[in-house]
């Protein structure tokens, strides 16, 4: 079945430091991907998406590129602030219009 | 927009009993309501998707006859979880989707069986 796989936490980043968390996945077909970002106490928000091949998501300074052929949707930012820590988590929506996600990411920045 | 809220935020009840989680979506017409449930530094899974109007569809594993799941409205979904029992402990999230395929998240509710 369709699964998304990220990259074990928790990473913990200086202020200003540059950061990728990598995120790749298994599916049929080429499923929309979708980086989530949840603080702490909150619930689930869309930080950013891409629809097919080679598409750029970007939000708030982050950024993810669709890759097919490595089946990849890395999020990458120049330089993270402390008001980034959360935990981020990697998806795809199924052709059943079902999201699957990976495990989360739980980031730290420290001034 | 596209606010979706979750009551109550933290339940404890005692073993036996049965616990209602409400998801509303508050400024938009939620055609299907997803429920997850999310154990500790674990990902989401997903229960069950509802669709206004109709029976929810459960995923593999899931019990529909303790996770009774409503979706009575365009803006509403209950899950109650039925006969509680601390494994049933967990943080349960809900999502609602409009038009298109983004999905909305509540803030979740954790439960707490003991």
């Amino acid at each position: 079945g369709d699964s998304v796989t990220q990259m074990e936490g928790p990473v913990t980043l200086s202020e200003e430091a540059f950061l990728t968390i990598n995120c790749t996945y298994t599916a049929t077909g080429y499923p929309s991907l979708f980086w989530y970002v949840q603080y702490p106490g909150e619930g689930l928000q869309l930080l950013l998406k891409a629809t097919k091949a080679d598409d750029k998501g970007s939000n708030k300074g982050f950024e993810a590129t669709y890759r097919k052929e490595t089946t990849s949707f890395h999020l990458e930012k120049g330089s993270v602030q402390v008001s980034d820590s959360a935990v981020y988590f990697c998806a795809l929506l199924t052709w059943a219009q079902k999201l699957v996600f990976g495990q989360g990411t739980r980031l730290t920045i420290n001034p | 927009g596209a606010v979706v809220s979750q009551h109550p935020s933290r339940v404890i009840c005692k073993s036996g009993t049965s616990v209602k989680i409400e998801c509303r979506s508050l400024d938009f017409q939620a055609t299907t309501m997803f429920w997850y449930r999310q154990f500790p530094k674990q990902s989401l899974m997903l229960m069950a998707t509802s669709n206004e109007g109709s029976k929810a569809t459960y995923e593999q594993g899931v019990e529909k006859d303790k996770f009774l799941i409503n979706h009575a409205s365009l803006t509403l979904s209950t899950l109650t979880v039925t006969s509680a029992h601390p494994e049933d402990s967990s943080f349960y999230i809900c999502s609602a989707r409009g038009e298109g395929e983004t999905q909305y998240f509540g803030p979740g509710t954790r439960l707490l069986v003991l």
